[in-house]
């Protein structure tokens, strides 16, 4: 299986609204148990999760981070951009072989 | 309150098998529905998924690197080992354990232990 594509970058001045990205086929983003997850990458932590099942926020991730998804492609937004949000982030997806598979990830920068 | 930890060696030489172990609180792998999974990354590269193993020691494997992984458990000690055979100069990354939620995500992760491979 093919890594899901992300954009490698994306940035945005503070308080603007992003959208990374991330796109599968049928056996992955697109299938109809709709488990995407986000996760934000900081440098020597593990990664943070974001979103779960497309749209779902776990206790303690800020309402400013949002997910979706439209076909084979989900889609996070992070709304009133931070200095703080400058990381990496991922997509994920469990597909239909029982298997899961990362985004190719996409760096974020705050202008 | 759930945590893993990753251990193994910083430096292995090509040929040899990494192992690799994952020692892990908050949550027991002798309930059902839970599963621990290993994720490594490259320097400069992307998070890269490569197996998983269930409370009932079903395992599932990422297709790139099946043939050279074997993910095992010990309940008791609550801890999940990872080992790859044969590795080279390409399996230099930093590995993560994380723990897999019912709904398939991964909500606790490990903060990772760095391997390089040289001779």
């Amino acid at each position: 299986q093919s890594a899901l594509t992300q954009p490698a970058s994306v940035s945005g001045s503070p308080g603007q609204s992003i959208t990374i990205s991330c796109t599968g086929t049928t056996n992955d983003v697109g299938a109809s148990f709709d488990y995407v997850s986000w996760y934000q990458h900081l440098p020597g932590e593990g990664p943070k999760l974001l979103i779960f099942n497309v749209k779902n926020r776990p206790p303690g991730v800020s309402y400013r981070f949002s997910g979706s998804k439209s076909g084979n492609t989900a889609s996070l937004t992070i709304s009133g951009l931070q200095a703080e949000d400058e990381a990496d982030y991922y997509c994920n997806s469990y597909t239909s072989s029982a298997t899961f598979v990362f985004g190719t990830g996409t760096q974020v920068f705050v202008l | 309150q759930i945590t893993l930890k990753e251990s193994g060696p910083p430096l292995v030489k090509p040929t040899q098998t990494l192992t690799l172990t994952c020692t892990f609180s908050g949550f027991s792998l002798k309930s059902r529905g839970e599963a621990v999974g290993w994720i490594r990354q490259p320097p400069g590269q992307a998070l890269e998924w490569l197996a998983l193993i269930f409370w009932d020691d079903d395992t599932r494997y990422g297709p790139s690197l099946k043939n050279r992984l074997t993910i095992t458990k010990d309940a008791s000690k609550n801890q999940v080992v990872l080992t790859m055979a044969n590795v080279t100069p390409v399996d230099t990354a930093t590995y993560y354990c994380g723990h897999r939620d019912n709904l398939n995500y991964f909500d606790y992760w490990g903060r990772g232990t760095v391997v390089a491979v040289s001779s």
